[in-house]
C-alpha cells in the first residue's frame, strides 16, 4: 500500500537553512512533488522529482532523493518568513492518475 | 489566465442533508480531480475524471458520494445524507491532460470547506 510520512513541525530562523523530510514505502512511486500550503490558498506545486534522479535544485530549493531508504527531503536556503506554511510531499505511482500527499510539515519561520 | 476555482468557498450543512459541490477548472485541462482534506491531514484522491468520464473513483468513501463532469469542464461532487465526518475541505485539481507527471502539472483551487452541524 501507499503511506507517505512527514513530522509534523519545523521551526527555524530567518535567514537559515530549512529541511524537511518525507518517508514513503512504495517502490513503484516514479514522481515526488513539493506543494506549498498556505492558510486561505490552493495547493502550490513547489518543484518534483523524477525517481531515476537522486537531486534536483530550483533557485533555493533543493530536493533530495534516496530511493533504497525511500526518504525525500526539500532544503530551502536562506528561509525568509514568506516561507511560513505546510509543506506536503506527494507521490505518484507509475501510470498513476492521482497524488497521495503526506501528512504535511508546519513551518514556522521565526525573526 | 484564471486558475481552477470552487464554489461555495465554504458551505454549512446539517447532519442528513444533500450537497453539491463545484468545480471550475482551468479551460482546455482534460483532466479533474476531487481530493477531500481533513483537518491536519495531507489531501486524499477521491475521484480522477478523463474527459466526461470517471477513469478512477476508487477514492470515494462510500456510495453516499457522486461526482459528474457531463460536458467535460465543470465538475460536482454531490454528497447525500451527509454526516459529521464529511466536514473537511474539498479540493479540485486539473491538469492539461491524463496521466500524473512532473511535466503535467496538477493546479489546485482553493478548496470548498463544508462543515456538517
Amino acid at each position: 500500500g501507499e503511506d507517505v510520512e512527514q513530522s509534523l513541525f519545523l521551526s527555524v530562523r530567518e535567514g537559515d537553512s530549512s529541511v524537511i523530510n518525507c518517508t514513503y514505502t512504495d517502490s513503484s512511486s516514479t514522481y515526488l512533488y513539493w506543494y506549498k500550503q498556505e492558510p486561505g490558498a490552493g495547493l502550490q506545486l513547489l518543484t518534483y522529482i523524477f525517481s531515476n534522479m537522486d537531486m534536483k535544485q530550483d533557485q533555493r530549493l533543493t530536493v533530495l532523493l534516496n530511493k533504497k531508504d525511500k526518504h525525500l527531503s526539500l532544503r530551502i536556503a536562506d528561509t525568509q518568513t514568506g516561507d511560513s506554511a505546510i509543506y506536503f510531499c506527494a507521490e505518484t505511482l507509475e501510470g498513476g492518475n492521482k497524488l497521495t500527499f503526506g501528512t504535511g510539515t508546519q513551518l514556522k519561520v521565526e525573526l | 489566465g484564471a486558475g481552477v476555482s470552487q464554489t461555495p468557498s465554504n458551505k454549512v450543512t446539517e447532519k442528513g442533508k444533500y450537497v453539491e459541490l463545484r468545480c471550475d477548472p482551468i479551460s482546455g485541462h482534460t483532466a479533474l480531480y476531487w481530493y477531500r482534506q481533513s483537518l491536519g491531514q495531507g489531501p486524499e484522491f477521491l475521484i480522477y475524471f478523463q474527459g466526461t468520464g470517471a477513469a478512477d473513483d476508487s477514492g470515494l468513501p462510500n456510495d453516499r458520494f457522486f461526482a459528474v463532469r457531463p460536458e467535460g469542464s465543470v465538475s460536482t461532487l454531490k454528497i447525500q445524507r451527509t454526516e459529521r465526518g464529511d466536514s473537511a475541505v474539498y479540493l479540485c485539481a486539473s491538469s492539461h491532460r491524463p496521466g500524473t507527471s512532473g511535466d503535467n502539472e496538477q493546479f489546485f483551487g482553493p478548496g470548498t470547506r463544508l462543515t456538517v452541524l
